[in-house]
């Protein structure tokens, strides 16, 4: 069945520095999710990546989709303590089940 | 109020007991889904549901049930709980991707932790 591999799993940063996750996937992708939980809290919609090569920004986050569809980053500039927080990617296959399968998650520990 | 509501938000039972965990939503979603989140596992899809009438196992069903009751309820059983239950429950929904401008985006619920003792 369809795989979403995350790394890392957990990341220590100061603040002011940047941080990366990376997701790929074992199957092509129709499109790819993130969603962000904070501490204590459900996981969130941020944004969702549908075209090859598509690359989107929010403020200090950007989300890119590989050109094979198969993998998918978020990096965030200048990491604030706000953004720390579980960040998820969940990819839905081009065939077969409807369902987006969710990466393990890379926690974000921002130290001030 | 909250779109997706969750109870109970926690709960504390024993190896053997029957748990239910409900879940109604406001958003008027046809999909639902159940998740579990242990630490460093991310979120395992244990039920979903694409409407009323359709329930569909997920990566890890084995010792859970489902029911849904109406478009805006579904709820999760444990029969028989057991120590490796113990976990953070999510219900979500979903709307139908591609139908009248839907998406697959999924909306979450608070949770629900759950210790079996």
């Amino acid at each position: 069945g369809q795989q979403v591999m995350q790394i890392p799993q957990y990341q220590h940063v100061q603040e002011g520095e940047d941080f990366t996750t990376y997701c790929n996937s074992s199957t092509t992708l129709s499109n790819i999710q993130w969603y962000k939980q904070r501490p204590g809290g459900h996981p969130v919609f941020l944004i969702q990546l549908v075209k090859s090569g598509e690359v989107k920004k929010q403020k200090r986050l950007t989300f890119q989709f590989g050109e094979a569809k198969k993998n998918s980053s978020l990096h965030i500039t200048a990491t604030q303590t706000t953004d720390v927080g579980t960040y998820f990617c969940a990819g839905r296959s081009t065939g077969g089940s409807y369902i987006p399968t969710f990466g393990r998650g890379t926690s974000l520990i921002v130290h001030p | 109020d909250a779109d997706v509501t969750q109870t109970p938000r926690n709960r504390i039972t024993k190896t053997g007991k029957r748990i239910m965990l409900e879940c109604s939503q406001t958003k008027g979603h046809d999909r639902m889904y159940w998740y579990r989140q242990d630490p460093g596992l991310g979120l395992r899809l244990i039920y979903y549901s694409f409407d009323v009438k359709d329930i569909n196992k997920g990566e890890i069903s084995d010792g859970y049930s489902v029911s849904r009751q109406a478009q805006a309820k579904f709820s999760l059983s444990l029969e028989s709980a057991i120590p490796n239950q113990t976990a953070l429950y999510f219900c979500a929904t979903s709307d139908i991707p591609g139908l009248a401008g839907g998406s697959d985006t999924q909306y979450f619920g608070p949770g629900t932790r759950l210790t079996v003792l």
